[in-house]
């Protein structure tokens, strides 16, 4: 089983629609992320999470909430759907405080592709 | 803020040549770390190069290297003995030390390897 887990991993909507997007993990990490990925533009930050009772907004937070049930579990809410959130939507952890060379390196779930009509 | 510039849309390269795909950044940070993931066609991003801004020597994870030229600020990856099986988007990606935690990546570069 993957460490980091996203449901669902397609989903396609219509306009106006609330969507949710969950993320769980088993690595342990504190840290969680939600990232979209759009052709030409990378991956933007959306929101993150330090722990359970630190969420913060990212770059492009408009159109989103988010959700910290537990150490574990950090999901992603689309209030009401429109096309241009249209993109693969990924969560990720990371643990800044394990190993050596201290990275901060990002562990990703496997996406989830939104689509929006 | 961070910001990592990838100016090559798309890349080519034969089979079991070297090839170097570019990223540039931005910080005002003193501390800071350099990303280098993979997305192959199924999406999934595969972690394959770190380079922190204190390290001395480039990075190396077997065909993989990072090119670090801190004054030049730019993090290049070299892919040596390309196989098919590295074609793929690239991403670039800083890790700033005022921003513990979050990275900033760059726009990607799709590479195809040619047999």
């Amino acid at each position: 089983d993957a460490d980091v887990t996203q449901t669902p991993r397609n989903r396609i909507t219509k306009t106006g629609k609330r969507i949710m997007l969950e993320c769980s993990q088993t690595k342990g990490h504190d840290r969680m992320y939600w990232y979209r990925q759009d052709p030409g533009l990378g991956l933007r930050l959306i929101y993150y999470s330090f722990d359970v009772k630190d969420i913060n907004k990212g770059e492009i937070s408009d159109g989103y909430s988010v959700s910290r049930q537990a150490q574990a579990k950090f999901s992603l809410s689309l209030e009401s759907a429109i096309p241009n959130q249209t993109a693969l939507y990924f969560c990720a952890t990371s643990d800044l405080a394990a190993g050596f060379p201290v990275t901060g390196e990002l562990f990703f779930g496997e996406g989830s592709r939104l689509t929006v009509l | 803020a961070q910001k990592i510039t990838q100016t090559q849309p798309g890349m080519f390269v034969q089979e079991k040549e070297a090839v170097t795909l570019d990223c540039t950044y931005d910080t005002s940070d003193q501390s800071y770390g350099l990303f280098w993931y993979k997305q192959p066609s199924s999406g999934e991003m595969i972690f394959l190069i770190y380079q922190g801004s204190y390290d001395e020597q480039n990075a190396t994870e077997g065909r993989y290297s990072l090119n670090f030229q801190k004054a030049r600020k730019s993090a290049n990856l070299v892919i040596s003995a390309s196989q098919l099986g590295d074609s793929a988007m690239y991403f670039c990606a800083m890790r700033g030390g005022t921003s513990y935690g979050k990275l900033t990546f760059g726009q990607g570069t799709i590479l195809t390897v040619h047999p």
